[in-house]
């Protein structure tokens, strides 16, 4: 089943404890993305990569890591994490054609 | 700057009456629209999108140029159409070296009644 997988979908973290959120895709996808969402503003891009080592910031990229070294996987590293970074976040994978084809079942962080 | 505006943040209609997400644009080249659905508690899903014209659950996109418009229309909505309803842009400029990426409204919540 064609699919892009996220873990943890729940996160409660303290401020400043370094974490990661992996995605993984199985549909050979060279595009892939980091987006948060947040009531009243939407989806903000975070991250994206065309492909394997190629990454480039999104709309709202400050805070945030990325990395990607395989084209399945494309984690979200926060290395400090901060209280304003409480959000649900979606990781999205697809072609050239359709970049956001499939999204994740989203990680919702709660950072205290 | 590319920008999708969706004057709509919350919708409300009820079962069986036509409904019509709204969708404008800003862009200076030749877009590509797509819009996006998410069902509560789901991840999102692409509903449709311009270029391929189809028909997905009833829903239809029709991009005018003019209006710089990419309404989402459905005849006769239903309750299992109750849903977060997202429209974005690709954002390209391949002669000025820019992105393939998505640019998204902030989105009209939709809610059918019985």
């Amino acid at each position: 089943e064609a699919q892009v997988t996220q873990n943890p979908r729940y996160l409660i973290t303290v401020t400043g404890k370094k974490l990661t959120v992996t995605c993984s895709q199985n549909m050979n996808h060279e595009y892939m993305s980091w987006y948060r969402q947040d009531p009243g503003l939407g989806l903000r891009q975070i991250y994206y990569s065309m492909n394997v080592e190629v990454t480039d910031k999104g709309d709202v990229p400050e805070g945030y890591k990325v990395s990607r070294k395989e084209k399945r996987n494309f984690p979200l590293i926060l290395e400090s994490p901060s209280p304003n970074q409480t959000s649900l976040y979606f990781c999205a994978s697809g072609d050239r054609l359709n970049t956001e084809a499939f999204f994740g079942q989203g990680t919702r962080l709660t950072v205290v | 700057a590319q920008r999708v505006t969706q004057p709509e943040k919350l919708l409300s209609v009820f079962k069986g009456a036509p409904v019509e997400l709204k969708c404008n644009y800003s862009y200076s080249g030749s877009p590509e629209l797509f819009w996006y659905v998410q069902y509560s508690r789901q991840r999102l899903q692409l509903l449709l999108r311009h270029i391929s014209r189809e028909s997905i659950k009833g829903f239809t996109a029709d991009l005018n140029k003019g209006e710089t418009s990419f309404h989402l229309k459905k005849p006769f909505a239903q309750e299992e159409d109750s849903a977060m309803y997202y429209c974005a842009l690709r954002d390209v400029h391949p002669a000025q070296g820019g992105s393939e990426k998505l640019v998204f409204g902030k989105g009209t919540k939709l809610t059918v009644n019985p």
